[in-house]
C-alpha cells in the first residue's frame, strides 16, 4: 500500500498570503489529521477529519482550516499568514476508530 | 488536562548500555499510551502501544497508572536504535485523531 502522501513537500510564502496543503491518505482510511511541528511547540494537533466531518479540533486560531473530500483526501488552508505559521505540517491516516496514526512527511511551510 | 512530559531532551548511551526514556502523563481516567520514533530522514511511526503488550525492536514500555509514567527500555542500546522518540496520548473520549505528544527525547546510541 503507498504511504500518506503530502503535497507540496516545500512552499515559501510571504506574510499575509494564505496556503493550502494537501494529503491523501492510505487507501481505505477514513481519519485524516493534522498536526503543526515547530522547535519550540513541538507537535500540537491541529484537527481531525473522517468521512467529510470534522470531528475534533485543536486549539488554532480560525486562520487554520480543513475539509476532506468524499475519497478521504484532505486538504489545511492557512489564511492571512504570520511569520509564526513557519513549520512541519504533518498529515496521518487511521481506518478511523482510533489507535495507530500513519503519518506523512511533511509539507514544510516557511513564512517570510 | 492532559499532558505528557519527556523530561529528557537527549539522551546518549553506549552501545550495548540500557536505555530508558522517561514519560509521565497528567490525564483525568485511563488513556491510551502510545511510543512514535522518527529515524533520520524517515517519517514519523508507531514503535509501540501499552494495549498490544508487544517488544517491538526489543523495546518494551510498562503503563504505571500509579505514577501515571509509561517509560521505554531497552536492555541492550544498538547503533539502529539512535533517533528522536515521541510518547504520546490518545484520550478515551472525543479524541479521534487526536494524540498528545511529549516533546520527544533525542537519543544517540555511540559505539
Amino acid at each position: 500500500k503507498a504511504g500518506v502522501t503530502q503535497t507540496p513537500r516545500y512552499l515559501i510564502k510571504t506574510r499575509g498570503q494564505q496556503v493550502t496543503l494537501s494529503c491523501s491518505p492510505i487507501s481505505g482510511h477514513r481519519s485524516v489529521s493534522w498536526y503543526q511541528q515547530t522547535p519550540g511547540q513541538g507537535l500540537q494537533f491541529l484537527f481531525e477529519y473522517f468521512s467529510e466531518t470534522q470531528r475534533n479540533k485543536g486549539n488554532f486560531p480560525g486562520r487554520f482550516s480543513g475539509r476532506q473530500f468524499s475519497n478521504s483526501r484532505s486538504e489545511m488552508n492557512v489564511s492571512t499568514l504570520e511569520l509564526g505559521d513557519s513549520a512541519l505540517y504533518l498529515c496521518a491516516s487511521s481506518p478511523g476508530a482510533g489507535g495507530e496514526l500513519f503519518f506523512g512527511e511533511g509539507s514544510r511551510l516557511t513564512v517570510l | 488536562a492532559q499532558r505528557v512530559t519527556q523530561p529528557e531532551k537527549l539522551l546518549s548511551v553506549f552501545k550495548g548500555a540500557p536505555v530508558e526514556l522517561k514519560c509521565n502523563y497528567s490525564y483525568s481516567g485511563s488513556p491510551e499510551l502510545f511510543w512514535y520514533v522518527q529515524y533520520s530522514r524517515q517519517r514519523l511511526q508507531l514503535l509501540l502501544r501499552h494495549i498490544s503488550r508487544e517488544s517491538i525492536k526489543g523495546f518494551t514500555a510498562d503503563l504505571n497508572k500509579g505514577e501515571t509514567s509509561f517509560h521505554l527500555k531497552k536492555p541492550f542500546a544498538q547503533e539502529e536504535d539512535s533517533a528522536m522518540y515521541y510518547c504520546a496520548l490518545e484520550g478515551i473520549t472525543d479524541s479521534w485523531g487526536k494524540l498528545q505528544f511529549g516533546a520527544g527525547t533525542q537519543v544517540v546510541v555511540t559505539p
